[in-house]
């Protein structure tokens, strides 16, 4: 079936600092990546989409200076958390979307992301 | 946009006994509902899913209800085990929108299945 790799599973920076989470298709094309955010005992929200080779698309309060977000290829989407805070410290997930399959849906493992 | 509304937040039951879960949803376009279920620090795992020309949908002890009229969709899960115990989300989205496969999820709804 199909899988995403998302690393680093865990990440421990400092403020100030930028974190990059790589999700990547392994044996699909992700024409479309999701990101999310989840905090603790809440619900997954949407950050933002992002069609390969395309700019993202944010939803409304996710600032995209911020969270930037690369998809330059059909198998590798990069979320980095510039200039972090500890208000940052989250879960972050990826989930892919694939042309071929309108029902698929493809989530990463996660990233538990700590800013100290 | 769409918006999905899930209850209850928490469930405790007992071994044995059903665990039913409720959302709706807003958007009378959406016609693809997902539920998923995720342990603590995991990625969700889809667990069934029902789009909107069926009713009702059944693996096993898990089954899916859609009510498009009233908008809004339930899952049941039977002889609930130990290992049901998860957070549970359900979802809802249009997938031939142009903005693609953009689920939105409820809130969640925390399964505690008691011995």
């Amino acid at each position: 079936g199909a899988v995403v790799s998302q690393h680093p599973s865990r990440v421990i920076c400092k403020s100030g600092t930028s974190v990059k989470i790589e999700c990547r298709s392994l044996d699909f094309q992700a024409t479309t990546m999701f990101w999310y955010r989840q905090f603790p005992k809440k619900s997954l929200m949407l950050m933002a989409t992002s069609n390969e080779g395309s700019k993202a698309t944010y939803e409304q309060g996710v600032e995209k200076d911020k969270f930037l977000i690369n998809h330059a290829s059909l198998t590798l989407s990069t979320l980095t958390v510039t200039s972090a805070h500890p208000e940052d410290s989250s879960f972050y997930i990826c989930s892919a979307g694939d042309r071929g399959r309108v029902y698929g849906y493809t989530f990463g493992s996660g990233t538990r992301l700590t800013v100290v | 946009g769409e918006n999905v509304e899930q209850h209850p937040s928490t469930l405790s039951v007992q071994e044995g006994d059903s665990a039913v879960i409720k959302c709706t949803y807003s958007d009378s376009a959406s016609n693809y509902f997902p539920w998923y279920k995720q342990e603590l620090g995991k990625r969700p795992q889809l667990i069934i899913d029902i789009r909107s020309n069926v009713g009702e949908k059944k693996d096993q002890r898990i089954a899916v209800t859609l009510n498009k009229t009233a908008k809004h969709f339930s899952l049941h899960i039977t002889e609930t085990q130990p290992e049901d115990s998860a957070v549970y989300f359900c979802a809802a989205t249009d997938p031939f929108t142009g903005g693609g496969n953009k689920l939105t999820f409820g809130t969640g709804t925390q399964l505690k299945v008691e011995l």
